[in-house]
């Protein structure tokens, strides 16, 4: 079935550890994205690919680092996490295109939740 | 500063109540709104696109409109399948790319049998 696989689906993290976050799609779209989502605050983004081989800096980037080197894998890396890491991570991705970079729908992942104690 | 409001926080309906949730919106021109759904411990699933004034989408008991300055999502007789949270983004003009989407908080929606 096409779509977006996360791993792990949920985690329990010692703080000060390195963890991955993988993410994984098979509809050959070139923009990618990390966001968090936390109670009352919505989902905000981490950072994002618009294509293969560059990445940016979203809303909330500290603390994180990501890679894209091809277009179906987009891994989130936490250096040294921290309680405040403690959030439902969805990875998405969508189509960008047009003369003006419009984007279109994003679809999402199923999430992977993660606990920093 | 571009932003986006999504009220009520909380909806609660009788089977059959119809009634809109409302995204107003406050960005530096708008390339597109989108509305999801979302179910708990499940990633966002997309509902519609909107990007022009005047545009309406529909899909079994939902219908989006879109202003410019808010949209609604109207339910037409619910059903408790359709109990979720709903959220809002939208896209804004400037840069290109991906970082420019905003999500609301969303409004959670719990329809009584």
């Amino acid at each position: 079935i096409a779509g977006i696989t996360q791993a792990p689906t949920s985690q329990i993290l010692a703080a000060g550890r390195r963890m991955t976050l993988r993410c994984t799609q098979d509809m050959r779209h070139n923009a990618m994205y990390w966001y968090r989502q936390d109670l009352g605050l919505g989902l905000r983004l981490i950072h994002y690919s618009n294509t293969a081989g560059t990445t940016g800096k979203g809303e909330v980037p500290d603390g994180y680092s990501v890679s894209r080197a091809n277009t179906d894998d987009f891994p989130l890396t936490l250096a040294s996490a921290v309680p405040s890491q403690t959030s439902v991570y969805f990875c998405a991705s969508s189509v960008q295109g047009g003369n003006r970079g419009q984007v279109t729908e994003a679809f999402f992942g199923q999430g992977t939740r993660l606990t920093v104690v | 500063e571009d932003q986006v409001t999504q009220s009520p926080e909380a909806l609660r309906l009788q089977e059959g109540e119809s009634s809109s949730l409302n995204c107003s919106y406050t960005v530096s021109g708008l390339r597109g709104l989108f509305w999801y759904r979302q179910d708990p411990g499940k990633g966002p699933e997309f509902l519609f696109t909107l990007y022009s004034a005047g545009e309406e989408k529909e899909k079994e008991r939902l219908k989006a409109t879109l202003t410019k300055k808010e949209s609604f999502l109207h339910i037409t007789a619910p059903k408790p399948e359709d109990s979720a949270t709903y959220l809002c983004a939208v896209q804004a003009r400037g840069q290109t790319g991906a970082n420019n989407l905003f999500f609301g908080t969303g409004t959670r929606l719990t329809v009584i049998p």
